[in-house]
């Protein structure tokens, strides 16, 4: 168990309303990122953190934002959902980078309806 | 871009059967390597990682060779058992600016009894 809760784990939506995921983490690790899991595309990194306050936009950061005020804590907010955003998010973190290990949540399967 | 192909699913094999599940990369510089297994509701897990070109990872039975002259990281077991049914994703870390983890499409292997 690597201390990551994601929270809430099921959630469904209707389109055009904000939707914020959360991601809190026990281990104290400077990195946390969050990914989105898609039939036939594995896993596409949305925006990820290196530090408190400091964000950067993955391959498919387009429609979703993040913060990062605290180290345990990585929120991911989907302003205004649509029905593309249907997927399963996953959030990681790692110690080092991800040249050493990315630790994985259970993942938040959404759903726009 | 920096990519990860791997070979289509699902898999299915019988419970002892050898397993190879090929995977091929493109990506600038020299990558890190991994292997990443989900099982059924779970987030990720590392399997394996290679760091540096003829480097071996291995873990639980799975080996994988980092092959820089085929760009190559098959994953392999000799004898494969039903809880090694899962979904396999290949993945590599760019070294260039910030790491971030580039995956394949995944692999659903399903052995049966």
């Amino acid at each position: 168990d690597a201390g990551i809760t994601q929270s809430p784990r099921h959630k469904v939506t209707e389109t055009g309303t904000p939707v914020t995921l959360r991601c809190h983490q026990t281990e104290n690790h400077r990195y946390m990122y969050w990914y989105r899991q898609d039939p036939g595309h594995g896993l596409r990194l949305i925006h990820y953190s290196y530090g408190v306050k400091d964000t950067d936009k993955g391959e498919v950061s387009d429609g979703y934002s993040v913060s990062r005020s605290k180290t345990e804590d990585f929120l991911l907010t989907l302003e205004s959902a649509t029905s593309s955003q249907t997927s399963v998010y996953f959030c990681a973190i790692s110690p080092q980078g991800l040249d050493t290990e990315a630790f994985f949540g259970q993942g938040t399967r959404l759903t726009v309806v | 871009g920096d990519s990860v192909t791997q070979m289509e699913g699902p898999v299915t094999l019988s419970e002892e059967a050898f397993l190879t599940i090929n995977c091929t990369y493109t990506a600038t510089g020299y990558p890190s390597l991994f292997w990443y297994v989900q099982y059924p509701g779970e987030g990720l897990q590392l399997l394996l990682k290679a760091t540096k070109a003829d480097d071996k990872g291995s873990n639980k039975g799975f080996e994988a060779t980092y092959r820089k002259e085929t760009t190559s990281f098959h994953l392999e077991k000799g004898s494969v058992q039903v809880s090694d049914s899962a979904v396999y994703f290949c993945a590599l870390t760019t070294h260039q600016g910030a790491q971030k983890l580039v995956f394949g499409q995944g692999t659903r292997l399903t052995i049966n009894p």
